[in-house]
């Protein structure tokens, strides 16, 4: 159980284009998805909290403008980059928690590597 | 404000040698808990090993252990019998409640190469 998703896993884009990555919880209802990203060899930098139904909350430093996330159910979180540059290219993580589960764990997709041409 | 610390950016052990990867960290909350992430060359995330704070017993899972010193604010993981499937980047994470609750702080990473 506590299976999460990610799709695509890997994407390429032009210069100026946005891309969509979707997040899903298989098993369980997710109040709450974070969004990471995170460059080789370096740690997981957390962008954006989102929970159901809610805005989401972005970290100091993250353009809510450029990475926008959408958690419009309790299974599918998205995150669009909008008009990306090739300084986006990254990997990009998201994690679900869900009240039914251990409030203390969360649970992680397997990530989408995002490269901008 | 939570901050976790892994000072040591590379770690190496032979196959079937003991590794001990650590990590401090400083956090204001009573209640929090710590874990150990392993990161293999697929890059899914891996919990390998979770401390609640207000336990005093270290955790135990398998080959994997810590050592949690709370005053010292350390939480130091030993992997024993070092297999080659080990090989990944290690990240020690706190996760606190009030304000911060259920978001993850990471340290740096420790990438742990287990050689034959």
């Amino acid at each position: 159980g506590a299976v999460v998703s990610q799709h695509p896993s890997w994407v390429i884009c032009k210069s100026g284009t946005s891309v969509k990555i979707e997040c899903r919880s298989l098993d369980f209802q997710a109040t709450t998805m974070f969004w990471y990203r995170q460059f080789p060899k370096q740690s997981l930098m957390l962008m954006a909290t989102s929970n159901e139904g809610s805005k989401a909350t972005y970290e100091q430093g993250v353009e809510k403008d450029k990475f926008l996330i959408n958690h419009a159910s309790l299974t599918l979180s998205t995150l669009t980059v909008t008009s990306a540059h090739p300084e986006d290219s990254s990997f990009y993580i998201c994690s679900a928690r869900g009240d039914s589960r251990a409030p203390y764990e969360q649970y992680f997709g397997p990530g989408t590597r995002l490269t901008v041409t | 404000a939570q901050t976790v610390t892994q000072s040591q950016p590379e770690m190496s052990v032979q196959e079937a040698e003991t590794v001990t990867l650590s990590c401090t960290y400083d956090t204001s909350e009573n209640n929090y808990y710590l874990f150990w992430y392993k990161q293999p060359p697929s890059r899914q995330m891996i919990l390998v090993i979770r401390q609640e704070a207000y336990k005093q017993q270290n955790a135990t899972e398998n080959r994997f252990s810590v050592n949690f010193q709370k005053a010292a604010k350390s939480f130091s993981l030993k992997i024993s019998d070092s297999q080659l499937g080990d090989t990944a980047m290690y990240f020690c994470a706190s996760n606190a409640g009030g304000t911060s609750y259920g978001k993850l702080t990471f340290g740096q990473g420790t990438i742990l190469t287990v050689h034959p």
